[in-house]
């Protein structure tokens, strides 16, 4: 059974702060890696991808992936409260048509 | 930009109901889902088709079956609604899973 863990939180960080959210998967044989922000009441939308070892930016938001370590790190530098959200970490194995999802991490801008 | 449609934003339905939902994509994707999502339990796997005609059972498929008979059309159908089936059901479409999905906007749907 492929597992992703994502700590639920919430996960309160003050305003202009870097928060750092955490996924671990136990599948070894996953390749691709998402991380998708959920707002309250709405349908998550893919904000990061990464493929490789390594850091990827992409404004604000910079992915981290260890394949050793089987680890997955999403960073929000200058956090705002609009970023007051849910983020699910997602994986997808070699060839696969699914994503298996984390249950996600609520993170609290405080203003 | 894909667009994941799906037909209702909310929908109140009666025990023993038959319930359809409707999704649809605009950008020819090979693979369509449909999840639910409760608080606490994350999202859960319910049905996915790779191919027109074509479906296989997610992680929960029970109560639930699916219709793909076009490409850009995927359908969830409730055929005796429950009130253990109100939940937010999400659809999803994608190229390949290493291309990550497309969600449409959910159906809050609550059975009474």
């Amino acid at each position: 059974q492929k597992e992703v863990e994502q700590n639920s939180g919430p996960l309160s960080v003050p305003e202009g702060a870097i928060a750092s959210l955490n996924c671990t998967y136990s599948d070894r044989g996953s390749q691709s890696f998402f991380w998708y922000r959920q707002y309250s009441g709405k349908s998550p939308e893919l904000i990061m991808f990464i493929y490789s070892n390594g850091d990827k930016e992409d404004g604000r938001f910079t992915a981290q992936l260890n394949k050793a370590s089987q680890y997955v790190s999403l960073l929000i530098r200058d956090s705002q409260p609009s970023d007051s959200a849910t983020y699910l970490c997602a994986v997808s194995g070699a060839g696969s048509y699914q994503l298996t999802f984390g249950k996600g991490t609520k993170l609290s801008v405080i203003p | 930009d894909v667009k994941v449609t799906q037909s209702s934003r909310y929908l109140v339905k009666r025990t023993g109901e038959k319930v359809f939902l409707e999704c649809v994509q605009d950008m020819d994707h090979e693979n369509m889902f449909w999840y639910r999502q409760d608080p606490g339990l994350g999202l859960r796997l319910i049905y996915f088709s790779y191919d027109v005609k074509m479906k296989e059972k997610g992680d929960i498929p029970e109560g639930y079956s699916v219709s793909r008979e076009k490409k850009e059309r995927f359908s969830l159908i409730l055929e005796s609604a429950s009130t253990n089936q109100t939940s937010m059901y999400l659809c999803a479409s994608s190229i390949r899973g290493s291309d990550g999905y497309t969600f449409g906007s959910g159906t809050r749907l609550t059975v009474v």
